[in-house]
């Protein structure tokens, strides 16, 4: 049963362009969520988070939005450059001992110049 | 270089083997957790030490154990293997026993069994 859940597969945006990646995620228990990019051959990097206390959390060109209601996050690149072509992974935590990260499958992002 | 250290990169080896997946994790953190990323398949957690004692347990299979040492270094060990267990194996660590604001991860070990 996945808790975090990225159904598109892959994105492909023009450069300058906005890239828009969503995320949904059925336990309501989850109270922060993180965004991670991966590059080939290197393990995932922290990209931003929010915590479910916050709707919106910007940082430079990346913005997080959380719509609690709907168990719904979204992540936007503005603009998209081409070397944010990457896989980007959503994830999730609870505050609960003996839990930890739980992650979407992945959703690459390719930027064409 | 994220701090955190995997070796090896790269280990090839055959159904039914055991192999030893190794982690040492960034300067200061006292926890270190294991991931799979298998084709077509997230990150799943696995396993959860922090200051060598077992935290966390996740979708990790019995054939699978993990151990962290008073260098708190991390193995991750991998028996009777079969061709499912080809994946990308993940080590991360962060500083406190329950710390989900974000880990840092290692750039993981490509394990093929054939």
């Amino acid at each position: 049963d996945q808790q975090v859940k990225q159904n598109s597969p892959s994105l492909s945006v023009q450069e300058g362009r906005i890239s828009i990646l969503n995320c949904d995620y059925t336990n309501s228990m989850f109270d922060y969520f993180l965004w991670y990019k991966k590059y080939p051959a290197e393990g995932p990097t922290f990209l931003i988070s929010i915590s479910s206390i916050k709707d919106k959390n910007e940082d430079g060109r990346f913005t997080v939005f959380l719509n609690k209601s709907a168990k719904h996050l979204s992540l936007h690149i503005v603009p998209s450059q081409p070397g944010d072509s990457a896989v980007y992974f959503c994830a999730a935590s609870a505050d609960q001992a003996g839990t930890a990260l739980i992650f979407g499958k992945g959703t690459t992002l390719s930027v064409s110049s | 270089d994220s701090g955190v250290t995997q070796t090896p990169k790269h280990l090839i080896t055959a159904t039914g083997q055991r192999v030893t997946l190794r982690c040492s994790p960034r300067s200061g953190d006292l926890s270190v957790y294991w991931y799979q990323q298998s084709l077509d398949q997230g990150l799943q957690f696995l396993i959860q030490y922090y200051n060598g004692e077992e935290r966390a347990k996740g979708n990790i299979l019995e054939r699978f154990s993990a151990q962290q040492f008073p260098d708190l270094h991390s193995e991750l060990n991998l028996s009777s293997l079969e061709l499912g267990d080809s994946a990308l194996y993940f080590c991360a660590s962060s500083a406190e026993a329950q710390y989900n604001y974000g880990y840092t991860f290692g750039s993981g070990t490509r394990l093929t069994v054939v």
